[in-house]
């Protein structure tokens, strides 16, 4: 267990529709990340929070926005799903503050299938 | 943007062989990362390099930070089974608020 919680593990819906992805950092972590990664493509970044603020925007699509919230969890909404959406979805953490350089601690992630 | 090219794609060795696989980019990294994943799982930290030059060893895998920093690579000794898995190197780049870019990853294939 790395620390880093994401839920749900697995998660198919249609095309259209919204869901929303949970991510809770490892304790003492203030920033969170987001990576999308499809067959082909490797770790693509989408967002990354620290404390509750955006810090730095990716590839991110205009139909995916995120947030963390007070306590530090983030929730990755992504909307109005194409089937290109279905990816595996990472979150992960770090302690230090944007700008040093440090290793992130990943979650085990969210496997989208959009159908 | 700055891009990492990792190489090779894939490998498919037998046990107890040694595997070198490395990355480059074509602008300066600040930090070298070199992670593995493992089906399933997100990835996990194996190895950080902070200065050109570094060589740092973790078991039976060692890596190095290019001296011109815009290049690295990892060597896994005497490969097991359980090496198994995908190994991405990854990196700071200058003038960045600390986001990772990731290099495309290494399969690697282990024949018992």
């Amino acid at each position: 267990d790395s620390g880093v919680t994401q839920t749900p593990k697995h998660l198919i819906t249609a095309t259209g529709q919204r869901v929303t992805l949970r991510c809770s950092p490892r304790s003492g972590d203030l920033s969170v990340y987001w990576y999308q990664q499809s067959l082909d493509q490797g770790l693509q970044f989408l967002i990354q929070y620290y404390n509750g603020e955006e810090r730095a925007k990716g590839n991110i699509l205009e139909r995916f926005s995120a947030q963390q919230f007070p306590d530090l969890h983030s929730e990755l909404n992504l909307s109005s799903l194409e089937l290109g959406d279905s990816a595996l979805y990472f979150c992960a953490s770090s302690v230090v503050r944007p700008g040093r350089e440090d290793g992130y601690t990943f979650g085990s992630g969210t496997r989208l299938t959009v159908v | 943007g700055q891009q990492l090219n990792q190489s090779p794609q894939s490998m498919f060795i037998q046990e107890g062989e040694d595997v070198s696989m490395n990355c480059t980019s074509s602008s300066i990294f600040n930090t070298w990362l070199w992670y593995k994943q493992d089906p399933g799982e997100g990835p996990v930290l194996l190895i950080a390099l902070y200065k050109a030059g570094e060589l740092t060893s973790n078991g039976r895998l060692t890596a190095q930070f290019g001296i011109t920093r815009k290049d690295s690579f990892l060597n896994i000794s005497a490969s097991i089974p359980s090496d198994v898995g995908i190994y991405f190197c990854a990196g700071h780049g200058s003038g960045n608020t600390g986001k990772l870019i990731f290099g495309q990853g290494t399969t690697l294939q282990v024949k018992p």
